[in-house]
């Protein structure tokens, strides 16, 4: 019963490369979200999305970030032009649709993002 | 927005004794929910409470959800050395919609 997975766990890029970083939700889950954690913070809330629909995208900055969970396939975030103060570790989560677990969200391993 | 406050920000205790953190909100959350984080690793879900004044175990760990709907506490008891990491608490507002506000983390140091 494979838990959220996410790669890769480290990505290294250069200042104005593309950053892509896939998540797949724990099988049956079909809500998926992406935080944000700077080092020694909590996590801060990026985008909720569920198959093919961007619920709450909130936290994104406006600019460069993009996130997609397709009808088949990994959920997607993309940060394009990346700089140094995109570095940091991104994690996405995902939850079941309906029951009393609904609220709770599944964390994946993280990756860790570095820019140059 | 909404801010939950997290305290003590850290915490150095001696193996076997207790511990015990709280989350404070401003506003009221329908559920609450404690995480623990590992170096390097995403986090992990402890314990989830759904209703006011509901009082939840998993092992060691307790946590219970304020009569208030504006605060939750964590417990462990007789910690060990694998209790060190970040807890964070985290709240739900609507049941309908899943955006989870969290907390700023408890850091626990355990000295064996």
């Amino acid at each position: 019963n494979a838990g959220v997975m996410q790669n890769p766990r480290h990505l290294v890029r250069r200042r104005g490369q593309e950053a892509r970083l896939r998540c797949s939700p724990m099988k049956g889950h079909s809500h998926v979200y992406w935080y944000r954690q700077l080092p020694e913070e909590g996590l801060k809330f990026m985008v909720y999305l569920q198959k093919e629909n961007i619920i709450d995208e909130s936290g994104m900055p406006k600019e460069r970030f993009s996130a997609e969970f397709p009808k088949e396939g990994p959920s997607i975030l993309r940060i394009q032009q990346v700089v140094r103060g995109d570095s940091a570790a991104y994690f996405c989560a995902s939850s079941a649709v309906r029951g009393r677990g609904t609220n709770e969200q599944f964390f994946g391993p993280g990756t860790r993002l570095t820019v140059l | 927005g909404q801010q939950l406050n997290q305290s003590p920000q850290s915490m150095f205790i001696q193996e076997g004794e207790d511990v015990s953190m709280n989350c404070t909100s401003s506003s009221i959350f329908n559920t609450w929910l404690w995480y623990k984080q590992d170096p390097g690793e995403g986090p992990v879900l402890l314990i989830a409470l759904y209703k006011a004044g509901e009082l939840t175990s998993n092992g060691r760990l307790t946590a219970q959800f304020g009569i208030t709907r504006k605060d939750s506490f964590l417990n462990i008891s007789a910690s060990i050395p694998s209790d060190v990491g970040i807890y964070f608490c985290a709240g739900q507002r609507y049941g309908g919609y899943q955006k989870v506000t969290f907390g700023t983390g408890t850091k626990l140091q355990v000295i064996p």
